[in-house]
């Protein structure tokens, strides 16, 4: 079956400080990787994406690399800043994309 | 393009109440998801569209949970004789599902909140 296994939070940083969230799947077939933020109070929001193996998906800083021989899909930034702080998603979608499965969330705490 | 829009935001109901959520997904968008998600865990699946077909429900959907598609547009999520165990954010996602791509991306709305007590 397919499934998503995230590092537990929460992560607590300072500021500058470099940011590595591990994830790590189980998927039939070639999924498409997915890293989701989500602030207080609100819905899901797509940070990057990756569609095959080697793929590096990158937005605001944030990185991830489709590793298929290591099954990961591990979420870097060199610098996080406060505005960083939320909780981070790692999802993977199966081959039509008719289900998404979505890990337990890392939580993220940037101190000044 | 106004993003998915649900409502309403909060509902607070009393043990046995019928509640019923909708989404407004992305326009022409012709996938709709609903999601549950609990406080410090990650969103689960309940059910999917495929514009007005709805083709898979979770077993997480109880004969409780009703959801529709009229005319796939929006959608209702109902949930009859709520109990304390509902409560959780309902979250609403669309994406538009093209033959022959890859990396389909689906949006998220900023969920519906739901307590039962």
């Amino acid at each position: 079956g397919n499934s998503v296994t995230q590092m537990e939070g929460p992560v607590t940083l300072s500021e500058e400080a470099f940011l590595t969230i591990n994830c790590t799947y189980t998927a039939t077939g070639y999924p498409s990787l997915f890293w989701y933020v989500q602030y207080p109070g609100e819905g899901l929001q797509l940070l990057l994406k990756a569609t095959k193996a080697d793929d590096k998906g990158s937005n605001k800083g944030f990185e991830a690399t489709y590793r298929k021989e290591t099954t990961s899909f591990h979420l870097e930034k060199g610098s996080v800043q406060v505005s960083d702080s939320a909780v981070y998603f790692c999802a993977l979608s199966g081959y039509n994309f008719n289900k998404f499965y979505f890990g337990s969330g890392t939580k993220l705490n940037v101190k000044p | 393009d106004t993003g998915v829009s649900q409502n309403p935001r909060h509902k607070i109901t009393k043990r046995g109440q019928n509640v019923t959520f909708r989404c407004d997904p992305i326009s022409e968008h012709n996938r709709l998801y609903w999601y549950r998600q609990t406080l410090g865990q990650g969103p689960e699946f309940l059910t999917y569209f495929q514009n007005e077909a709805q083709l898979e429900k979770s077993r997480l959907l109880s004969d409780r949970f009703s959801a529709e598609r009229p005319k796939g547009s929006f959608s209702t999520l109902e949930i009859q004789r709520t109990e304390q165990g509902d409560s959780a954010m309902y979250l609403c996602a669309s994406s538009l599902l093209r033959t022959g791509s890859s990396g389909n991306t689906i949006y998220f709305g900023e969920g519906s909140w739901l307590t039962v007590v």
